[in-house]
């Protein structure tokens, strides 16, 4: 049972324009959000979280938006560069603590075209 | 951040052997997990090792099949033991904090 989804496997976007990814879950005990950007042959590196307390999260281009009624989250990068080019995952985790176990959806492979 | 280095980076294995993964941190931390990430398919965790005492495993995973080291709290090792051709995944390490996890580049694993 896949508990986060990405249910796009690719985006393709001009260089400047909105990337929008989204993320759905199924587990409402599910309270701590986080996306992670993936290049390959390197291991996952960490963008931005969203604890369920809140609905909004933003760092720089990036911004995460949480609807807890509907279960999903998506990610907006503004502007969108040539270097955002990769896999993004979502994940989920009960609770923020360094112990809490990660559940990640299947990944958006996102192109940034000129 | 914690800085992670995984040995080895790839390699290509007969069935039937096992493979000896490293993972060794910048800093001390108290909990190290190991993920496997099979092609096309998400970040699925493995275990949760904690230094000093038996690994943490998730359902589907067996300690005969993945046996876990945690000698200190900067160092870890995954065995994936008499490989099949389903064990060709890349394995990864992370570490926890801050609020989230941060991750090794991975061991790109394909078994023949």
């Amino acid at each position: 049972d896949q508990q986060v989804k990405q249910n796009s496997p690719s985006l393709s976007v001009q260089e400047g324009r909105i990337s929008i990814l989204n993320c759905d879950y199924t587990n409402s005990m599910f309270d701590y959000f986080l996306w992670y950007k993936k290049y390959p042959a390197e291991g996952p590196t960490f963008l931005i979280s969203i604890s369920s307390i809140k609905d909004k999260n933003e760092d720089g281009r990036f911004t995460v938006f949480l609807n807890k009624s509907a279960k999903h989250l998506s990610l907006h990068i503004v502007p969108s560069q040539p270097g955002d080019s990769a896999v993004y995952f979502c994940a989920a985790s009960l609770g923020a603590g360094t112990a809490s176990k990660l559940t990640f959806g299947t990944g958006t492979r996102l192109q940034v075209t000129l | 951040s914690a800085v992670i280095s995984q040995k080895p980076s790839r390699d290509i294995c007969q069935r039937g052997t096992s493979l000896t993964i490293q993972c060794q941190v910048d800093s001390q931390v108290t909990m190290m997990f190991w993920y496997r990430q099979q092609p096309g398919q998400s970040l699925t965790l493995i275990a949760t090792a904690n230094q000093g005492s038996e690994a943490t495993y998730e359902s589907g995973f067996v300690i005969d099949k993945f046996p876990i080291s945690r000698p200190n709290l900067t160092f870890s090792t995954l065995t994936v033991s008499n490989m099949s051709p389903e064990d060709s995944s890349i394995y990864l390490c992370s570490v926890g904090g801050g609020g989230t996890q941060y991750f090794g580049a991975g061991t790109r694993l394909s078994v023949l």
